[in-house]
């Protein structure tokens, strides 16, 4: 699991606040993800990043805003989140193609909660 | 569209006696299908997949599944359960082929409970 890394591991916030999620992957993919895992609804794909490039967007909210800077970072940009994101964010990787390119490697998460 | 279904919330089983993970799916084409396997307060943890070949699969840490075509299913079993095995496990299907992409949709997970 260290492969696929999460910072910080824990967040609070309230709902003016402004904070981003990093996520950071040392296994030479060019494939990152981010993921929502809340209590109530199965774990939902959030955006995805192909060579850098966004080539998913499942109709996030634009409080969410992704920046991937180049193919081993993501970033996860938070701001006037409402309690209701309060949820475990994961980020995963993976090769575009290839034998392995199905294999998503995710991180550790961040636990999400705003008040 | 897609879709996973993990019809049961949770799998209470003894340790040492077969374990079972239902999956079934719906996808445009042949499918993509894994499992994944989350343990508390940890990402998710890949153990099997299904392409193509054959239709039973052998994975991680002892755990198999059979790609079921006609029924849509691909369960996961183990022969004999561990304590050890306690944890969330999800399902997961993409369609087949480059074109499709690479997104993965997760069925609601399955909480398996191995008791001693």
């Amino acid at each position: 699991e260290t492969g696929v890394t999460q910072t910080p591991r824990h967040l609070v916030m309230g709902m003016t606040n402004k904070k981003s999620l990093k996520c950071e992957q040392h296994l030479g993919h060019n494939a990152m993800y981010w993921y929502k895992q809340s209590a109530k609804k199965p774990l939902e794909l959030m955006f995805v990043y192909n060579f850098k490039e966004q080539t998913e967007n499942n109709s996030v909210p634009s409080r969410f805003s992704p920046e991937c800077p180049n193919s081993s970072h993501l970033f996860l940009h938070l701001h006037t989140l409402q309690p209701e994101d309060s949820a475990l964010y994961l980020c995963a990787s993976s090769q575009v193609w290839g034998p392995n390119e199905n294999e998503q490697f995710f991180g550790p998460g961040t636990r999400l909660t705003v008040l | 569209a897609q879709s996973v279904a993990q019809p049961e919330d949770q799998v209470n089983v003894a340790e040492g006696n077969p374990l079972t993970v239902k999956c079934t799916y719906s996808v445009s084409g042949n499918p993509y299908l894994f499992w994944y396997v989350q343990y508390p307060n940890r990402g998710l943890q890949f153990l099997l997949k299904y392409i193509t070949g054959d239709n039973l699969v052998k994975g991680s840490y002892g755990f198999e599944a059979e790609f079921n075509k006609s029924q849509t299913s691909f369960h996961l079993k183990k022969p004999s359960a561990l304590v050890s095995d306690s944890a969330l496990y999800f399902c997961a299907v993409r369609a087949g082929g480059r074109a499709a992409g690479n997104k993965l949709t997760f069925g609601g997970g399955t909480r398996v409970l191995v008791k001693p």
